[in-house]
């Protein structure tokens, strides 16, 4: 059974920093590209990083503007997202997704993670 | 970067109803990399429909895509109690941004 879960998320005061974590099992993680997205209170889904399945190729949402980082580490079946400068606006539940391998939709999902930056 | 707007923004029907979903995109949404998910109250959402029209694993037969280019739809033939919840369309052709939809929620009336 494939499973995404997610840790790391917490309260955090602006400006600071957080690591998640994103542990997969159930599948050959080192053949999948994977991404996180991100839910604000209410609001709707949106994409913020995907990373090939080698870690070799990475893209961002542009309004991230540099201060988060995704990675990987394929012989401990983890995904990463380092988030720096942290502020208000990055409160969400942060699901990491895997993306199909014959179709590049999020077709596995974790529980998610809840991150709150305040003061 | 493709800009997703579905309507209508809310849907009130009632079950064995039939839904009709729409997401039109800004520009042409290649090869049809076009899925649909579903995400009830406190749920990571879930793959409907990819590729336009193909149904993901376990998805039942009710649940139907189609469209191309840049306008596409979602129907649900005979709603079920379980199927009110909101629907996201997402466009993932290329390379990223892989932009979703604002989201259309599917209440009982």
């Amino acid at each position: 059974e494939v499973q995404l879960v997610e840790s790391g998320g917490g309260l955090v005061q602006p400006g600071g920093s957080l690591r998640l974590s994103c542990a997969a099992s159930g599948f050959t993680f080192s053949s999948y590209e994977m991404n996180w997205v991100r839910q604000a209170p209410g609001k709707g889904l949106e994409w913020v990083s995907y990373i090939s399945s080698s870690g070799s190729t990475i893209y961002y949402a542009d309004s991230l503007k540099g201060r988060f980082t995704i990675s990987r580490d394929n012989a401990k079946n983890s995904l990463f997202l380092h988030m720096n400068s942290l502020r208000a606006e990055d409160t969400a539940v942060y699901y990491c997704a895997r993306a199909g391998v014959f179709s590049s939709s999020f077709d596995y999902w974790g529980q998610g993670t809840l991150v709150t930056v305040s003061s | 970067e493709i800009v997703l707007t579905q309507s209508p923004g809310t849907l009130s029907l009632s079950p064995g109803e039939r839904a009709t979903l729409s997401c039109r995109a800004s520009q042409s949404v290649s090869s049809s990399y076009l899925a649909w998910y579903q995400q009830k109250p406190g749920q990571a959402p879930r793959l409907l429909i990819y590729g336009a029209s193909s149904r993901a694993t376990g998805i039942p037969d009710r649940f139907s895509g189609s469209g191309s280019g840049t306008d596409f739809t979602l129907t649900i033939s005979r709603l079920e109690p379980e199927d009110f919840a909101v629907y996201y369309c997402q466009q993932y052709a290329g390379s990223p941004p892989y932009t979703f939809g604002q989201g259309t929620k599917l209440e009982i009336k």
